[in-house]
């Protein structure tokens, strides 16, 4: 089965700052996804970046960034500029690619990202 | 475009007490649905989840039920609920073309039991 580990239960960062978040998994597939999830107060759940594990490339959408190593089955998320709106609970993601329509993620225990003004 | 609404938001219910709880998605046809569940201090679990009108799965077994009367409503119910049933309750959808989509997530309902 697979597992998802988040080993920073609280991390803060100073506004306009860069923070790094730490995600390692564990999977004998070759085939399978990754996300990470940003869940606000508001609890609303919003995808922030996918990674497709046969991508070799990175994945970027603006301030965020992820450094995915399959090797070493790890997957952090790098937040640039650091705004008080990334203030969130921050969860990583696993998804086998060969789930169909049991789109099943297996989560890690999430982040909780403070932004210091 | 697509929205997915669910309800109620909160919901304070005594043990032992019947649970329905709504979801519904407008802008799409024949999406995939989804009933996870978030406990304190934890990742989502999916609980169920429907491919179709009628087709439910269930991942874990438990006190809950899912049921998918139209295509665009899923809904998640419990006879008699448990302490245990507690939780953080997010309904979500996702289209079935294309491996990988995003998967879309409603607003969530708070349930505690008492």
């Amino acid at each position: 089965a697979q597992t998802v580990t988040q080993s920073q239960p609280e991390m803060s960062v100073q506004e306009a700052e860069t923070v790094t978040l730490s995600c390692t998994y564990d999977t004998s597939e070759s085939d399978y996804y990754l996300f990470w999830y940003k869940q606000p107060p508001s609890r609303q759940m919003i995808l922030v970046i996918r990674q497709e594990a046969y991508k070799q490339q990175n994945a970027t959408e603006n301030r965020f960034s992820v450094n995915f190593q399959k090797a070493a089955k790890s997957f952090s998320l790098k937040i640039s500029d650091s705004q008080l709106g990334d203030a969130a609970m921050y969860f990583c993601a696993y998804r086998s690619g060969s789930g169909g329509s049991n789109y099943k993620l297996t989560f890690g225990k999430g982040t909780l990202l403070t932004v210091n003004p | 475009s697509q929205t997915i609404h669910q309800w109620p938001a909160t919901l304070v219910q005594p043990v032992g007490s019947p649970l329905s709880l709504e979801c519904t998605v407008e802008g799409t046809s024949n999406p995939n649905l989804y009933w996870y569940r978030q406990a304190a201090g934890r990742g989502l679990q999916l609980l169920f989840y429907s491919v179709g009108i009628g087709q439910i799965s269930s991942e874990v077994p438990q006190n809950l039920s899912a049921s998918r009367p139209q295509d665009r409503q899923f809904i998640l119910s419990s006879k008699k609920l448990l302490l245990s049933d507690s939780g953080f309750y997010l309904c979500a959808w996702r289209p079935k073309t294309g491996i990988g989509e995003k998967l879309f997530f409603g607003s969530g309902t708070q349930l505690s039991v008492l």
